[in-house]
């Protein structure tokens, strides 16, 4: 069955300092690959997301994400981190199957910003 | 466009009772999911339709949740009786299906969703 793995459940940073959240799963085929946030209290967004092309995705308010095939990883990075980046961060795939249209996520990395 | 609605977007109840939930996906849609999010399991997928039909519902935990979809515009989630443990915040999200994007697989919307609370 597919999986996928968030290995860091909550992390900590100061404003400027550099992120990456790491992202893998487990599936032989062909993936779609998303990052979502969800904000405190609210619902969840895309935040960027890969189905083919350059494996160096960017995203929206200065997210990126590499997609490794070789090691099944898909992180999410950010050169400095502001407050306001304070959410929950989760990975998710989805098999890129004709007519198949969900997601498995992982269970969400809670980022917190300290001013 | 409103993007998907949920309703209502606070549930307290009592153990035995009957909950439903509601959801209403963004128009023109074909795909519609439900999930459910807790501190335990974090983002379940429940069930999903596409075209109003239920296609995969092997996440639906016991026999007291049921879902509909009676038309493209409307869906309920139903959890009859309710229990403690079905205390969770419930999204509903919709999507196009692939073969009407460009791309493969097409971006899930989600709603606000609802806070259950089951006493």
């Amino acid at each position: 069955a597919q999986s996928v793995s968030q290995h860091n459940h909550h992390v900590i940073l100061s404003e400027a300092a550099s992120l990456e959240l790491g992202c893998n799963y487990s599936y032989g085929g062909t993936v779609n690959l998303f990052w979502y946030v969800q904000y405190p209290g609210q619902h969840l967004q895309l935040l960027l997301k890969y189905f083919s092309g350059d494996p160096l995705v960017k995203g929206i308010k200065g997210f990126e994400a590499e997609f490794i095939k070789s090691k099944f990883s898909f992180n999410l990075r950010k050169p400095s981190v502001q407050w306001s980046d304070t959410a929950e961060y989760f990975c998710a795939v989805s098999p890129d199957q004709t007519g198949a249209n969900n997601l498995f996520f992982g269970t969400g990395t809670r980022l917190t910003v300290i001013p | 466009d409103a993007g998907v609605i949920q309703s209502p977007r606070h549930e307290v109840t009592e153990m035995g009772q009957e909950v439903t939930l509601r959801c209403k996906p963004i128009s023109g849609h074909d795909y519609l999911f439900w999930y459910r999010q807790t501190m335990m399991r974090g983002l379940e997928l429940l069930i999903y339709f596409n075209n109003n039909v239920p296609i995969d519902d092997s996440g639906m935990p016991e026999d007291r949740f049921s879902a509909k979809m009676p038309n493209a515009s409307f869906s309920t989630l139903k959890i009859q009786p309710s229990e403690p443990r079905d205390s969770a915040v419930y999204f509903c999200a919709s999507s196009l299906s692939p073969g009407r994007a460009k791309s493969s697989y097409n971006e899930q919307f989600f709603g606000p969703g609802t806070r259950l609370t089951v006493l």
